[in-house]
């Protein structure tokens, strides 16, 4: 089962915050966050595990509601090395072990 | 330093020939993964292995098939099979699968394109 994200597009001006949404219709073990550039390989930020908790990393942090089977990706004060598309992966609580991706949002952030 | 391996960059393939596209990580990771991207998506999980010699389909296995003979290699064989084979294709692993606990490292991706 996809996780969907939104919104699909943001676009901001350097030093502005954004959010991204991933969503679940089944319980989650754990939400995956990546960012993919251009042309290259999705590059890993951060795991959530079930449980409600929140991590950070640098200015990016990330939360996951276990109620809502949802998880929230923040970038504060956005920088240009911020642009990108970022993709959030789940796995489904007792489910097959493998990550399934969602649709990606791609961030594009002006000087 | 340690990493994963995709060879070719690029690729180019005439339609009903069957191609393999490498993958190599030197990382010591257990699980091996095998995705799919075409423009504008997400990425979408053809096969994936856990061990050294068994590997289980994806979302969008028909048409592909793989090995996993050594921990270090999982190349993936795109059959004529396959109906619209033109995408990227990113090769990952991970230290073990432990329902998603590890993050994933990526190799730069093969471009296949069937001409």
């Amino acid at each position: 089962q996809q996780p969907v994200q939104s919104p699909q597009a943001v676009i901001l001006r350097e030093g502005e915050d954004a959010v991204i949404n991933c969503s679940s219709s089944k319980a989650l073990y754990s939400v995956h966050w990546y960012r993919q550039k251009h042309g290259e390989a999705p590059v890993f930020l951060m795991i959530l595990l079930k449980g409600g908790e929140q991590k950070g990393h640098e200015k990016i942090s990330a939360s996951f509601n276990e109620k809502k089977q949802q998880s929230s990706l923040y970038l504060t004060a956005s920088q240009l090395s911020y642009s990108g598309t970022y993709f959030c992966g789940t796995v489904l609580l007792g489910g097959a072990q493998k990550l399934v991706f969602g649709q990606g949002t791609r961030l594009t952030i002006n000087p | 330093d340690g990493g994963i391996t995709q060879s070719p960059k690029y690729l180019f393939r005439k339609e009903g020939q069957n191609v393999t596209l490498s993958c190599e990580q030197n990382l010591n990771h257990d699980a091996m993964y095998w995705y799919r991207q075409d423009p504008g998506q997400g990425l979408r999980l053809i096969y994936y292995s856990q061990i050294v010699n068994d590997f289980q389909k994806g979302d969008i296995a028909e048409g592909y098939s793989v090995s996993r003979e050594k921990k270090e290699s999982f190349p993936l064989t795109v059959t004529s099979a396959q109906k619209n084979p033109t995408a990227f294709y990113l090769c990952a692993s991970s230290r073990g699968t432990g329902e998603g606990l590890y993050g994933y490292t990526f190799g730069s991706g093969t471009r296949l394109t069937v001409v």
